[in-house]
């Protein structure tokens, strides 16, 4: 069960956007409209940020939104803050099976 | 305000058992799809398994590395869902964290428990 494709790590500087790709196979990212993104600060548990590839959860910042095009889902956060920074996952349903992607960990300078 | 919280994390030696237990409140506990998340230390997020409402059938399904070793149950009568794990090896010393789960998303968390497995 190979985990989603992520970036291990991008910066950025406050105002500034982002974008965070996790890359996987028509079998999970491409086959459902299933992918959903966490936020995670060391030591913590994650927090849903996206989910259904771009739905934001009530409470959730209009600075994050995500797409999909074909097996690649984006997450872009714009106007960085310094409370962004994080570890960020993505995760896709694959058929009575959920993949998460390695991680990326986001330092905002 | 939805809640839940793990225990029964341990120090185990490999090839021993444990039962982590997941209790939530604040919501309609036995109308829940459940899941649980593991992350060994330092590493990612790695999904270990679900289990739907005993009204649509109570099925469960688990992750390819802990197939015939992990099982997840529940009990609505004590809003609380179970894994038991059997056969414990080195890689499975993690941080279990219980979660909602539904439309391939992970709503609400635990705060997670810790699995050392080791001699």
């Amino acid at each position: 069960q190979s985990a989603l494709t992520q970036i291990a790590s991008v910066s950025g500087s406050p105002g500034q956007s982002i974008t965070i790709s996790c890359t996987g196979t028509s079998s999970d990212v491409g086959g459902y409209n299933f992918v959903s993104w966490y936020k995670q600060h060391p030591g913590k548990a994650p927090k849903l940020m996206i989910s259904e590839v771009n739905k934001r959860p009530s409470g959730i910042s209009n600075r994050f939104s995500a797409s999909k095009s074909g097996n690649t889902a984006s997450l872009t956060i714009s106007g960085l803050q310094a409370e962004d920074e994080a570890d960020y996952y993505c995760c896709s349903y694959a058929g009575r099976r959920l993949v998460f992607g390695g991680g990326t960990k986001l330092t905002v300078l | 305000e939805v809640e839940l919280e793990e225990s029964g994390g341990a120090l185990v030696e490999p090839g021993g058992s444990l039962r982590l237990s997941c209790v939530g409140s604040g919501l309609v506990f036995s109308q829940a799809w459940l899941s649980w998340v593991r992350q060994a230390p330092g590493k990612g997020l790695e999904w270990v398994g679900r289990i739907q409402p005993n009204t649509e059938g109570g099925t469960t399904d688990v992750a390819a590395p802990v197939k015939g070793r992990f099982t997840i149950s529940r009990d609505d009568s004590k809003s609380t869902m179970y894994l038991q794990m059997n056969s414990l090896t080195v890689e499975d010393t993690a941080v279990y964290y219980c979660a909602t789960y539904g439309s391939g998303s992970f709503f609400d968390w635990g705060q997670g428990t810790l699995v050392t497995v080791s001699s």
